[in-house]
């Protein structure tokens, strides 16, 4: 099956400055990537995703880069604020097999943006 | 539009008792899914079903059932509970099964087994 490695595990960052994180996968059949952001208490929200026939997408200071080739991805935030500060996971997922609701996640990014 | 809904938010329970957990998807998906996550950890696929059938396990014991309503809400279910079973159990739901997979999460159910 999947897996999903996800690191660093804990990045800080002062405001203002970027943060990227980082992904591998292993599943070649994955073609579905998108990034969840959790805060503390709350449901995960989806902030960006890429497809596999795209190497890159871009939504305001959020960005994620995507390498088939060598199974990973990142996604790269800029201009950091302190409303950016939660936990991002990255996730996985081969949508054409039936199970497009079959995420396979990371084991997550506490971002910590301090003023 | 209400988002994806689940219930009830918080809820002990004691070793080897059984829980029900609810979950009502956004008007028009289909597609509703079960995930499990540990404190500190990402969430772990554990079913997901469509028009009511059962499209996807992940690896969990057959301790976990869920079933589809015809009105596309669906229960989870686990027997047995071992203290290991506390977690935040969280919905999703999708319009459809395949090509979009954009999930939609609720704010989950919080377990915690004594």
């Amino acid at each position: 099956g999947e897996n999903v490695e996800q690191h660093p595990s804990t990045l800080s960052v002062q405001e203002g400055d970027s943060a990227v994180i980082k992904c591998t996968y292993s599943d070649s059949a994955s073609n579905y990537f998108p990034w969840y952001k959790q805060e503390l208490g709350k449901r995960p929200q989806l902030i960006i995703d890429i497809r596999s026939n795209v190497g890159e997408k871009k939504d305001q200071r959020i960005a994620v880069t995507l390498n088939k080739t060598a199974k990973h991805f990142s996604l790269h935030i800029t201009e950091t604020q302190p409303e950016d500060s939660a936990v991002y996971f990255c996730a996985a997922s081969p949508t054409n097999t039936g199970t497009a609701s079959k995420l396979t996640f990371g084991t997550g990014t506490r971002l910590q943006v301090t003023l | 539009d209400a988002g994806v809904t689940q219930s009830p938010t918080h809820l002990i329970k004691t070793r080897g008792q059984h829980v029900t957990l609810r979950c009502s998807p956004i008007s028009g998906h289909k597609s509703v899914s079960w995930y499990q996550q540990v404190l500190g950890q990402g969430p772990q696929f554990i079913f997901q079903y469509y028009e009511k059938e059962e499209r996807g396990r992940g690896n969990f014991p057959d301790r976990f059932s869920a079933r589809q309503f015809p009105n596309y809400s669906s229960e989870l279910n686990v027997n047995a509970l071992l203290l290991g079973d506390s977690a935040l159990y969280l919905c999703a739901s999708s319009y459809r099964d395949r090509g979009t997979g954009e999930l939609f999460f609720g704010e989950g159910s919080r377990l915690t087994v004594l």
